[in-house]
């Protein structure tokens, strides 16, 4: 089955600064992965996903790139905001999902 | 938008009773259906997928027979919980899976907070 690594755990940058958090995949047949962002006891929301025909999207300050050959994709948040503080999801998959770990990403004023 | 509720929001209840947790897609069919179970600051672990009209299909290490799933219509799963207890605790959660022209994307549910006493 599919194995998504996710990387960090833990992010703290300053408002303003650039976030990235880097996902691996083992299953070459994944071609969807989106990226979710749950706030602590809320339902995780899709913030973004590519699928595997496209290199790189983008939506206002969230990228994120994918690179098939070297089966990771990752996530850019740039001018990072307070309300950007949240545990990220990566995921690979079809209809089906396999979700990283999580990365708890702290935005300090 | 797409947009999947969970009832209850939150249940207590006591060791070996058994809980009845219901996802609905509100403005979408939804001929699949995901339940999740995630454990404190930890990710989202897929229990089983659940097909509208057929059996539900359990991951590995998931017992079908204390996790009941049951997909009766294009809008509503349920996972009942049954004799439950305290290591059962934990936050569910749903999903729905839209599928367009050949593309899916998956929207879950706000998710429903069980307490074995």
């Amino acid at each position: 089955g599919e194995n998504v690594e996710q990387h960090p755990s833990t992010l703290s940058v300053q408002e303003g600064d650039s976030a990235v958090i880097k996902c691996t995949y083992s299953d070459s047949a994944s071609n969807y992965f989106p990226w979710y962002k749950q706030e602590l006891g809320k339902r995780p929301q899709l913030i973004i996903d590519i699928r595997s025909n496209v290199g790189e999207k983008k939506d206002q300050r969230i990228a994120v790139t994918l690179n098939k050959t070297a089966k990771h994709f990752s996530l850019h948040i740039t001018e990072t905001q307070p309300e950007d503080s949240a545990v990220y999801f990566c995921a690979a998959g079809y209809s089906t999902l396999t979700f990283g770990k999580g990365t708890m990403l702290l935005v300090s004023p | 938008g797409a947009v999947v509720s969970q009832h209850p929001s939150r249940v207590i209840c006591k060791s070996g009773t058994s809980v009845k947790i219901e996802c609905r897609s509100l403005d979408f069919q939804a001929t699949t259906m995901f339940w999740y179970r995630q454990f404190p600051k930890k990710s989202l672990m897929l229990m089983a997928t659940s097909n509208e009209g057929s059996k539900a299909t359990y991951e590995q290490g998931v017992e079908k027979d204390k996790f009941l799933i049951n997909h009766a219509s294009l809008t509503l799963s349920t996972l009942t919980v049954t004799s439950a207890h305290p290591e059962d605790s934990s936050f569910y959660i749903c999903s729905a899976l839209i599928a367009t022209s050949g593309t899916y994307e998956q929207y879950f549910g706000p998710g429903t907070r069980l307490t074995v006493t």
